[in-house]
């Protein structure tokens, strides 16, 4: 079955502990990205990836870091997580944002910083 | 970057009735995509529509790109339309994607 996993789909941690969320793919894409989701806000885009080893900055990028080191995986990293980042994210994939294949989501990792 | 707004933001129906959400974009796009976040969360791909018009069952959009606006129409609404809609774009400058703050659509039985 096609599909994007993330782990872990819950976890509330404390501020400046390190914390890595996990996503994978196992479609063979070239494009995946994360986002993060706010009351009001929508999804706005932290980092996105076209292909292994390439990565770009989306709208939010400041506190995340990513690695695109093989083609399914691409983990977000909060090297020293603050409140404000407590968010709904989701991680994406797609075959190409600029040709006719949809975007397929994880199911979100909803992150707590205390 | 490009801007993207949505109308309404909220919109409360009787089930069976019918409903448009808006789509207005600031530039032009190589990409389009509607999408229904359903109560648990799950985002879900409704339409691919860079242009043109398309239709799944009760479900159909329309994007005029030269006009830089898409329309979700929602035809006979049942309880389970309920969620918020969204829709994202891309632009040709760059691989971002970007959406809009969504339409929040509530079906009362």
């Amino acid at each position: 079955e096609a599909q994007v996993t993330q782990n872990p789909r819950y976890l509330i941690t404390v501020t400046g502990k390190k914390l890595t969320v996990t996503c994978s793919q196992n479609m063979n894409h070239e494009y995946m990205s994360w986002y993060r989701q706010d009351p009001g806000l929508g999804l706005r885009q932290i980092y996105y990836s076209m292909n292994v080893e390439v990565t770009d900055k989306g709208d939010v990028p400041e506190g995340y870091k990513v690695s695109r080191k093989e083609k399914r995986n691409f983990p977000l990293i909060l090297e020293s997580p603050s409140p404000n980042q407590t968010s709904l994210y989701f991680c994406a994939s797609s075959l190409d944002p600029g040709v006719n294949q949809p975007q397929h989501f994880g199911d979100g990792t909803r992150l707590s910083i205390l | 970057g490009i801007q993207v707004e949505q109308s309404p933001p909220d919109l409360i129906l009787q089930e069976g009735a019918n409903s448009t959400l808006r789509c207005n974009f600031s530039d032009s796009v190589n990409n389009l995509q509607w999408f229904h976040q359903n109560p648990w969360g799950q985002l879900i791909n409704l339409f691919y529509i860079p242009s043109g018009t398309k239709q799944n069952g009760r479900l159909s959009a329309t994007t005029v790109a030269t006009e830089r606006y898409s329309l979700l129409y929602i035809s006979s609404s049942q309880t389970t339309d309920s969620g918020v809609y969204f829709c994202a774009v891309a632009g040709w400058r760059d691989d971002k994607i970007i959406f809009g703050k969504g339409t929040r659509l509530h079906i009362l039985p």
